[in-house]
């Protein structure tokens, strides 16, 4: 019962450089989300998701883009990397049922970006 | 607008005593809360909500915490700490629609 995995889980980019992180779940959740976990800040929402085909901005969406295409799958771009996108990125699911279900999170995707 | 706030970086406690780590909230409506634990290198792990309903709510790995209307407070306890439970926790609140908002987090170093 794998839950929700992230890929990569470590990587270096250099300034401008683009990449796609993928999150993928087993659990057939209706809600999907991306986080970034900086030192002292908590979790930051940074685009979500309430069903195939369907995005929305989170509280930090500059500089990222997102896709869902398939219920399972949950993707995080950066079109161009800069250093203050260095962050520990996680991806989450729950199920629709109302505001009172836990999210399952990921072991997340640690970026440096140089 | 909602919020969250831990006011303790971090909490020290012997291995064996009590513990407790705090969190206030705010939120127009219903709250729904949940703490959250997360080891080195790792996500966050659900521990427990509350949704409604008595205010001492029981969760994983011995956790409970209490529901405090009037303070607007949902501190995570513990009766007899352990070593393996040194880690980040995390307070997080929800309206009843997408996005939840999570505390700064509290790290918990329990000593033996």
């Amino acid at each position: 019962n794998a839950g929700v995995t992230q890929t990569p889980k470590f990587r270096v980019l250099k300034t401008g450089q683009s990449m796609t992180l993928l999150c993928a779940q087993d659990m057939n959740h209706e809600y999907m989300y991306w986080y970034r976990q900086d030192p002292g800040m908590g979790l930051r929402l940074i685009h979500y998701s309430v069903g195939e085909g369907t995005t929305a901005k989170g509280e930090v969406p500059d500089g990222y883009n997102v896709s869902r295409l398939k219920k399972q799958n949950f993707l995080l771009g950066l079109e161009s990397a800069a250093p203050s996108q260095t962050s520990v990125y996680f991806c989450a699911s729950s199920h629709m049922t109302g505001g009172n279900q836990p999210q399952h999170f990921g072991d997340g995707t640690r970026l440096s970006i140089l | 607008a909602q919020s969250v706030a831990q006011p303790e970086d971090q909490v020290n406690v012997a291995e064996g005593n009590p513990l407790t780590v705090k969190c206030t909230y705010s939120v127009s409506g219903n709250p729904y809360l949940f703490w959250y634990v997360q080891y080195p290198n790792r996500g966050l792990q659900f521990l427990l909500k509350y949704i409604t309903g008595d205010n001492l709510v029981k969760g994983s790995y011995g956790f409970e915490a209490e529901f405090n209307k009037s303070q607007t407070s949902f501190h995570l306890k513990k009766p007899s700490a352990l070593v393996s439970d040194s880690a980040l926790y995390f307070c997080a609140v929800r309206d009843g629609g997408f996005k939840t908002i999570f505390g700064a987090g509290t790290r918990l170093f329990v000593k033996a």
